[in-house]
């Protein structure tokens, strides 16, 4: 079965710049995550969607931020304008239920911004 | 504020040799908990869960100890190999809504 699958894998471009990264859940999954991954601050939970629905979206940093689901097999994270410390990588999860149960992970995407 | 929190940053283990891998959690009321592996360049990967109501879950290979009193997590390897070199994240649920993840531990095999 094909798990969650993010793209880009990589995406290099200047500050400035307009920023969309992709996700495709596992087909059936009710819940869709985004986080991001530093050194300094690990794994950080950025928003999460219900049924599409954005349901908690207090891990975005800033306005420059947004994510939006527009059908359960799609979801995209866009970062405008893009700046040097939005360097990370970006993981998209799913789950088909959010209490109790493993979230899956695509393998992200990772950024970089000069 | 709630936080997972790992003792060892970086542990290295000779191959054959049962590796330990400790996790404190600070917020009682989480009810379930999760280990993850993340290997480089990869997604974290899910090994294995425990609920609040037990206190021991074995896979295979691998073990997970909870102990409540103190709020500590343990990951037990057997036998491990060098395909067990990677990042290890506890992670806890509280209340369903999020997972919070710990900072990791590094984990070296050595041959």
């Amino acid at each position: 079965d094909a798990g969650v699958i993010q793209s880009p894998r990589h995406e290099v471009t200047e500050m400035g710049q307009e920023v969309t990264l992709r996700c495709k859940p596992i087909s059936g999954h009710d819940y869709l995550f985004w986080y991001r991954q530093t050194m300094m601050r690990g794994l950080e939970l950025l928003i999460y969607f219900n049924n599409n629905v954005p349901i908690d979206d207090s891990g975005m940093p800033e306005d420059r931020f947004s994510a939006k689901m527009p059908n359960a097999s799609f979801s995209t994270l866009k970062i405008q304008p893009s700046e040097p410390r939005d360097s990370a990588v970006y993981f998209c999860a799913s789950s088909p239920r959010i209490a109790n149960q493993p979230q899956h992970f695509g393998d992200g995407t990772r950024l970089s911004i000069l | 504020g709630e936080s997972v929190g790992l003792h060892l940053p970086t542990l290295s283990v000779q191959e054959g040799d049962n590796s330990i891998i400790n996790c404190a959690y600070s917020n009682s009321a989480s009810d379930y908990f999760i280990w993850y592996k993340q290997e480089s360049g990869k997604g974290p990967q899910f090994i294995i869960d425990i609920r609040s109501n037990m206190d021991k879950r074995q896979g295979q290979r691998v073990t997970v100890l909870l102990n409540k009193t103190v709020k500590h997590l343990s990951l037990q390897i057997a036998a491990t190999q060098p395909g067990d070199s990677a990042v290890y994240f506890c992670a806890e649920n509280t209340g369903g809504f999020k997972t919070i993840f710990g900072a990791g531990t590094r984990l070296f095999v050595k041959a």
